[in-house]
């Protein structure tokens, strides 16, 4: 099993792209999350999704939308990229029942 | 609002001492918490979970005690490896379920021969 993997590993961007955040996990997991790590701190919860078809809101929802494609994936999209973006961002998944997330490799995000 | 939080942001340690990482929360009814522990580079990894109706818990040369009445849990790694160094995180759920977690800013763990 790969677990969960996370597309691109680097990217920059200029204020004001766009870009998607790719993840996916093959633990056959119902639950994903989104989350932002910036220097110092402690991980936060953007989004996250309990099941396939479901999606809402976290600690830090403002300036991103996701996509639960299917039970495997869940994107992240920053419309407008400010540098207040500027972050590692993780995708983590869990299994019903379980208190046990299991987190990817991280997206480093650099917005100029 | 809910908070966690760790009390130490650095912690030195010889190879071979027991260490031991604390962390307060505001949460009295979150219904368990985790400690991960951050490699440079790499996304957290669990390490161990303790229920809120249990007092202590023991994993692999890791225990973990929750104290309800202070609003304490503690991580113990015992015999500690230069492997241990990375920052270590305990984290608790919203409330609202489904698995949402408010983490603490971590404790980076640095390991001396």
């Amino acid at each position: 099993n790969a677990g969960v993997t996370q597309t691109p590993k680097f990217q920059v961007l200029k204020t004001g792209q766009s870009m998607t955040l790719q993840c996916a996990q093959d633990m056959n997991h119902n639950s994903m999350y989104w989350y932002r790590q910036d220097p110092g701190m402690g991980l936060r919860l953007i989004y996250y999704s309990a099941s396939e078809g479901t999606t809402d809101k976290g600690e830090v929802p403002n300036g991103y939308n996701v996509s639960r494609l299917n039970k495997r994936e869940f994107s992240l999209r920053l419309e407008s990229a400010a540098p207040s973006q500027t972050s590692v961002y993780f995708c983590a998944s869990i299994w019903t029942g379980s208190n046990e997330q299991y987190f990817g490799p991280g997206t480093r995000l650099t917005v100029t | 609002g809910e908070s966690v939080g760790l009390h130490l942001p650095t912690l030195s340690v010889q190879e071979g001492d027991n260490s031991i990482i604390n962390c307060a929360y505001s949460n009295s009814a979150s219904d368990y918490f985790i400690w991960y522990k951050q490699e440079s580079g790499k996304g957290p990894q669990f390490i161990i979970d303790i229920r809120s109706n249990m007092d202590k818990r023991q994993g692999q040369r890791v225990t973990v005690l929750l104290n309800k009445t202070v609003k304490h849990l503690s991580l113990q790694i015992a015999a500690t490896q230069p492997g241990d160094s990375a920052v270590y995180f305990c984290a608790g759920p919203f409330s609202g379920g489904y698995n949402k977690l408010i983490f603490g800013a971590g404790t980076r763990l640095a390991v001396h021969p």
